[in-house]
């Protein structure tokens, strides 16, 4: 089967960072995407990885282990906007996303 | 803005209706994929077309069907609706089969659907 696990809810302070982490099993593996989804809002693209590692954009950042099946993804300097949920995306072995629950991130002022 | 449209924004239907949801992809890709996103849920895979067929299937019934038109615009047709089909329905287009980051999938703003 397939299944990808992430925090159903997070809080965190403005200026601060945060890390949102991401467990996955999946039939195959063609890369892991992290999506930003405001509330009533469509999912929009934030990070891609493929290998192990991080990768740095701007203030987000996101890792990789696929030996572990985890990720995670990294937001610094937390502003007001940053409050959405963060949705976990998989690409198995086939040509679909396979997609977490999402984490509702809260930044307080 | 993603460049991927879909109509309409919002729909209110009746239990048993038929509804069709439409969207156009984002220029240059060929791949549409649709999702069903249940209120607090991650969005959940219906199915893709690739070239005007059918290339992939989530766990999702008959009555849940689809096309895709040679502009690689799409819809998502649903029959005999039920009350647990009201959800923010998605598509997302991208360019098959591009490799790495190419592949992400670029989603349109949602219909939502309310079944009474």
């Amino acid at each position: 089967g397939q299944n990808i696990d992430q925090p159903t809810e997070m809080t965190a302070t403005e200026g601060a960072i945060v890390q949102i982490n991401c467990t996955y099993q999946t039939s195959g593996f063609n890369g892991l995407f992290w999506y930003q989804q405001h509330a009533g809002e469509a999912p929009t693209f934030l990070s891609y990885n493929v290998l192990d590692g991080l990768e740095e954009k701007g203030r987000f950042s996101s890792f990789l282990s696929r030996s572990k099946g985890y990720s995670y993804l990294l937001l610094k300097e937390l502003q007001m906007k940053d409050s959405a949920s963060y949705l976990c995306a998989v690409r198995g072995g086939g040509q679909n996303f396979v997609f977490g629950p999402g984490t509702r991130l809260s930044v307080l002022p | 803005e993603t460049g991927v449209t879909q109509s309409p924004t919002h729909l209110i239907k009746t239990r048993g209706q038929q509804v069709t949801l439409r969207c156009s992809s984002q220029s240059g890709h060929n791949t549409v994929s649709w999702y069903q996103q249940a209120l607090g849920q991650g969005p959940q895979f219906i199915f893709q077309y690739y070239r005007e067929e059918e290339n992939g299937r989530g766990n999702f019934p008959p009555r849940f069907s689809g096309l895709q038109f040679p502009n690689y615009s799409s819809e998502l047709n649903v029959n005999a609706l039920e009350l647990d089909d009201s959800a923010l329905y998605l598509c997302a287009s991208s360019l098959e089969p591009a490799g790495g980051e190419a592949d992400t999938q670029y989603f349109g703003p949602g219909t939502r659907l309310t079944v009474l």
